[in-house]
């Protein structure tokens, strides 16, 4: 399961805490997105990012930040402002275009709110 | 902005029957639309898909189908089996805002033996 890795997998955050998510891939994808997982409710767009130095809000971004600085990788910061963070977060990238293209994602990070 | 809708949210069906979920979608610029499987605590995998220009798509025993005047699309699994079942999920990329690719809010697939 090589190309888009995800870390840590698990991860815990005190209220009040911000926390980063990490989010590397060698597959030379132009494009990285972060989805939020809730039962229930699907995959909802965090953020996405087309080119490196560029990103766009999705339909949940508040509490959330991301950066994209390298082409490589898109981390994603839950912020103290995010008021129900506990979730299953999950990255994706693919090519530029998405026409005709698959998106990979990593397998996943579960937060964790105590 | 752009959404996609899906059902059923849950479906139960007996080993060899088939199963069926509905999607339809907002944005009449979306062009592709993917379907992914994902296992319990597993990442979401793709399956199978279907571009704009076409109206039907088969791969053994699973095909899709699109409506672009109606705006929707579905997933077939004909001789559904025990490892079928999982969470699927229906997509539709948009070139809008960039182009980002939307989710529908999942289907939990169970086959009983």
């Amino acid at each position: 399961d090589g190309g888009i890795t995800q870390s840590p997998k698990y991860l815990f955050r005190k209220e009040g805490q911000n926390v980063t998510l990490s989010c590397e891939q060698n597959l030379n994808h132009d494009a990285m997105y972060w989805y939020r997982q809730d039962p229930g409710q699907g995959l909802r767009l965090i953020y996405y990012s087309q080119i490196v130095n560029d990103f766009q809000k999705g339909d949940i971004a508040e509490g959330y930040s991301v950066s994209r600085e390298k082409k490589e990788s898109f981390p994603l910061t839950v912020t103290s402002a995010q008021k129900n963070p506990t979730a299953f977060y999950l990255c994706a990238s693919t090519p530029r275009q998405l026409k005709d293209t698959e998106a990979f994602f990593g397998q996943g990070t579960r937060l964790t709110v105590v | 902005g752009e959404n996609v809708e899906q059902h059923p949210s849950t479906l139960s069906v007996q080993e060899g029957d088939s199963a069926v979920i509905k999607c339809t979608y907002s944005d009449s610029a979306s062009n592709y639309f993917p379907w992914y499987k994902q296992e319990l605590g597993k990442r979401p995998q793709l399956i199978i898909d279907i571009r704009s220009n076409v109206g039907e798509k088969k791969d053994q025993r699973i095909a899709v189908t699109l409506n672009k005047t109606a705006k929707h699309f579905s997933l077939h699994i004909t001789e559904t089996q025990p490892e079928d079942s999982a969470v699927y999920f229906c997509a539709a990329s948009t070139p809008r805002g960039g182009g980002k690719l939307i989710f529908g809010q999942g289907t939990e697939l169970s086959v009983k033996p």
